[in-house]
């Protein structure tokens, strides 16, 4: 079954302890994607990558890390997690068309989210 | 800056009727363009991808409108289970960058029975 997994599903830490969100997908999927959804914010993109170890910044990507060392993984790293950044987090990949002059993705497919909080 | 603007709602409509809501968007040169749902603290899920010429599944019909740079979701017999956030996507960029999938805030709709 194509899906996009994602681990843990809930987590509810202290400020300053370290912490990894995984997100795996079976798509072969080149695009990934993490997003947090907050109240009246929506979905606001964290990182993304557009294949294996190639990452880039979101629009919030402060205090947040990633990685993309398979193409079926994209990891979030909290380093320090700070109560700002309880949130639902969604993970997201999908294909995409690069051309030469415009980016176009596919479907994109989201994981179940986790939802965190940071004490 | 990246816009993709949505009437949050919420949108209370009675069962059956029709209801339809829109999307503007910044950039004249997007490309890519998307309605997804989302049901409350689920994943977004996709609904339908809006072609230049529109198009229609079962009861949805999107429709993209270049000019006013706006997309559009309509919903005919409306159902209890349409009960849901409807978010737009816009490809905002159209050349170099690959940070330029946007999605709105969502427009919340509750179907009444």
């Amino acid at each position: 079954e194509a899906q996009v997994t994602q681990n843990p599903r809930y987590l509810i830490t202290v400020t300053g302890k370290k912490l990894t969100v995984t997100c795996s997908q079976n798509m072969n999927h080149e695009y990934m994607s993490w997003y947090r959804q907050d109240p009246g914010l929506g979905l606001r993109q964290i990182y993304y990558s557009m294949n294996v170890e190639v990452t880039d910044k979101g629009d919030v990507p402060e205090g947040y890390k990633v990685s993309r060392k398979e193409k079926r993984n994209f990891p979030l790293i909290l380093e320090s997690p700070s109560p700002n950044q309880t949130s639902l987090y969604f993970c997201a990949s999908s294909f995409t068309t690069t051309g030469t002059t415009s980016q176009s993705w596919d479907t994109q497919y989201f994981g179940p989210g986790t939802r965190l909080t940071v004490l | 800056r990246k816009e993709v603007e949505q009437d949050p709602g919420p949108f209370n409509v009675p069962e059956g009727a029709t209801v339809a809501f829109n999307c503007t968007y910044s950039n004249s040169a997007s490309q890519s363009f998307f309605w997804y749902r989302q049901d409350c603290r689920k994943e977004p899920k996709l609904l339908m991808s809006v072609y230049s010429s529109g198009n229609e599944d079962g009861r949805f019909t999107a429709q993209l409108n270049r000019a006013s740079q706006y997309i559009s979701l309509l919903i005919r017999d409306s159902k209890l289970s349409d009960s849901a956030t409807y978010l737009c996507v816009v490809n905002l960029y159209s050349g170099g960058g690959a940070d330029g999938l946007t999605f709105g805030k969502g427009t919340h709709l509750i179907i009444q029975p």
